[in-house]
């Protein structure tokens, strides 16, 4: 079945660490694929994405992610995280040719924590 | 600029009650989407509107649950006769292509 996995619900890191949040999908054809970051309390904002080209992708707020098609993998990084960063974020991709819009299905989220 | 913004941004209800939600999408971006985040299934699709049609209502969860869009602007997600389960936050997104920018949500309680 098609699926979007999230394989940690909780990450804790110290303030200055490096950061990674996994992300597999299992599609027949590499998706388009997204990181979102939700704060408490607020919507969803788009950190990065991937449709094709250039495997590792720069997003905002200092992230990036590689995309892996041999591992079915679209993980995403920090070299230092920041206290403001604590948040859950998700994964989400669209499959492509769907031809239904672009309607994403979205991992289960990963809720990170910063230690001061 | 303005994004997407939604209203209101709490609603607490009677189960059995209709409510709406409304959803103002960034100008000039054709598609518009729904979704819903609850603590038991995450983030889920409801329905997606190109202009004031919707080729994708797969994600309504039941014949309670209804959308709109006029004037391929604003939309409303109706619930009728709600129902505990319906709590959740519905989150609308908007988009000019492949990418989708969220609102707030709407944070629905239904006692």
């Amino acid at each position: 079945a098609q699926s979007v996995t999230q394989p940690d619900i909780h990450i804790t890191v110290s303030e200055g660490a490096s950061l990674e949040l996994r992300c597999n999908y299992s599609y027949g054809a590499t998706p388009y694929l997204f990181w979102y970051v939700q704060s408490p309390g607020q919507g969803l904002q788009l950190l990065l994405k991937y449709f094709s080209g250039d495997t590792l992708v720069q997003g905002i707020k200092g992230f990036e992610a590689e995309f892996k098609r041999s591992q079915s993998s679209f993980n995403l990084r920090k070299p230092s995280v920041h206290w403001s960063d604590a948040a859950e974020y998700f994964c989400a991709v669209v499959p492509i040719l769907t031809g239904g819009g672009n309607k994403l299905t979205f991992g289960t989220g990963t809720q990170l924590k910063v230690e001061l | 600029g303005a994004g997407v913004s939604q209203s209101p941004s709490n609603k607490v209800t009677e189960k059995g009650k209709d409510v709406e939600l409304r959803c103002d999408p960034i100008s000039g971006h054709t598609a518009l989407y729904w979704y819903r985040q609850s603590l038991g299934q995450g983030l889920e699709f409801l329905i997606y509107f190109q202009g004031n049609s919707a080729p994708d209502k797969s994600g309504l969860p039941s014949d309670r649950f209804s959308a709109e869009r006029t004037g391929g602007s604003v939309s409303t997600l109706t619930i009728q006769r709600t129902q505990q389960e319906d709590s959740a936050v519905y989150l609308c997104a908007s988009s000019p292509s492949d990418t989708q920018y969220f609102g707030p949500g709407t944070r629905l309680t239904v006692l």
